[in-house]
């Protein structure tokens, strides 16, 4: 089983800054990495798949990068609507895996 | 706009069995494979079961394998979890989700999901 690690695990920001959170796979996964954002009471909600490609109707501010085992996502010039939960998956071998969360906290 | 609705959830005993559903308001489910995905209470996303458009091809994760089954009737634009033997552990929020297929390729991520059915597995 690849094992997804994020960091860090709690991230407090303000408005309007940009952030960068981090997943880290135990194996080279390729560019077969996706990234959701989940808000209390809400299901989650896909953004990014093949490490940078934004879902349909994910805002630009949405951005993903990386390869292999090191991947990051980042959201420029945070709004108040961005405070959630986001988690990477692989999607390179079954049994597909989910890192725990980084969540993004107001400051 | 399409729309995934689980039923079935409640509170079961331990070893209890439980089904759960998920009708797919949309016209594409039979193009799509489709999964279920759960959430602990307290804890991460954890991929469930796979199942391919045909239902010719399934997978479960080990934890659940030989005790959970799913399967989908196309006909009614639904999908099903039937879950035996459970466990504590197996307590969680259960998410119907629509894999995507892009150009005819599968990419094994989750575009569609739905509001969840809470499991509770307690005696």
């Amino acid at each position: 089983e690849i094992v997804m690690t994020q960091s860090p695990g709690t991230l407090s920001v303000s408005p309007g800054e940009r952030v960068t959170l981090s997943c880290r796979a135990s194996q080279s996964v390729g560019s077969h990495l996706a990234w959701y954002q989940r808000k209390p009471g809400q299901a989650p909600r896909l953004l990014i798949y093949g490490a940078s490609t934004r879902a349909t109707g994910i805002p630009a501010r949405f951005s993903g990068s990386g390869s292999g085992t090191e991947f990051t996502l980042t959201v420029s010039a945070l709004q108040s609507e961005d405070f959630a939960v986001y988690y990477c998956q692989q999607y390179d071998k079954w049994l597909y895996t989910f890192g725990q969360g980084t969540k993004l906290q107001i400051k | 706009q399409m729309q995934l609705v689980e039923s079935g959830g409640g509170l079961v005993k331990p070893g209890g069995s439980l089904t759960l559903s998920c009708a797919d308001s949309g016209f594409t489910f039979s193009d799509h494979y489709m999964s279920w995905i759960r959430q602990a209470p307290g804890k991460g996303l954890e991929w469930v079961s796979y199942i391919s458009t045909s239902s010719s091809f399934t997978t479960s994760a080990d934890s659940v394998k030989g005790r959970f089954t799913v399967s989908r009737d196309n006909a009614k634009r639904s999908l099903y979890l039937r879950m035996n033997s459970l466990r504590v552990e197996d307590t969680g929020v259960y998410f119907c989700v629509k894999v995507m297929r892009q150009f005819g390729v599968i990419i094994p991520v989750a575009m569609d999901w739905g509001q969840g059915t809470l499991v509770t597995v307690s005696s």
